[in-house]
């Protein structure tokens, strides 16, 4: 799976939209983009996916580049229980299926 | 629906010890993957187990193995506990946890393990 780099931390204000960057230069062709969070202490929660379009859900957008070498996860209206660290993995699925997590981005929305 | 349940939530073990950890995935989900988490490695893969097969395997000693069985629950064991054991260990199941359709993991919990 390819490697994924993320800013160590970042802050928002509440009801500002927080964008949350991540690098994957080196990913696949046949390479999926997820973003999970973990809220302290708790198992993480899937956020998005994509594959190469944009994508939204009520949570979150993620917009990924033509090139698919970096997206952006965007929280639209960030509340203080955003407050998380923010993984951006890469994976192609299939047999190999697991999730290699790295440090993440902790966000913390301030009031 | 109900959600990945893991018990027990917290266990206090012995060096040299072993351990077994249970996981109940959602229902109708047949892929099982665990997760330790420390503050120094971060959240690192175990194993993952499809149709009470393990598909996929972290860099994990042998100490640590695993097990679905046919109701897709699984369970995961270390044996011979090291202090550097101690972490959270997290339980995720998904449909399939295949390309196709490419779905997410729904994590459980975790169980806390401190080995003294």
């Amino acid at each position: 799976d390819a490697k994924t780099t993320q800013p160590p931390s970042m802050d928002c204000a509440e009801g500002r939209a927080a964008n949350l960057p991540c690098n994957h230069s080196t990913i696949s062709g046949n390479e999926y983009v997820y973003w999970y969070r973990q809220i302290h202490s708790q198992g993480p929660q899937y956020i998005i996916h994509g594959l190469k379009n944009n994508e939204t859900n009520e949570m979150a957008s993620l917009i990924i580049t033509e090139d698919r070498k970096s997206s952006t996860l965007i929280l639209p209206h960030a509340t203080l229980r955003d407050t998380a660290v923010y993984y951006c993995i890469v994976t192609s699925g299939g047999s190999n299926y697991k999730l290699t997590f790295g440090k993440g981005t902790l966000l913390t929305v301030n009031p | 629906k109900a959600g990945v349940t893991q018990t027990p939530r917290y266990l206090i073990k012995t060096r040299g010890q072993q351990v077994t950890l249970s996981c109940s995935p959602i229902s109708g989900h047949r892929s099982v993957s665990w997760y330790q988490q420390t503050p120094g490695q971060g959240l690192q893969f175990l194993f993952e187990y499809f149709s009470e097969t393990q598909r996929n395997k972290g860099n994990f000693p042998g100490r640590f193995s695993g097990r679905q069985f046919s109701n897709s629950r699984s369970e995961m064991n270390v044996s011979t506990l090291e202090l550097g054991d101690s972490a959270l260990y997290l339980c995720a199941s998904s449909p399939s946890g295949t390309g196709v359709g490419h779905t997410e993991a729904f994590f459980g919990q975790g169980t806390r393990l401190t080995v003294v």
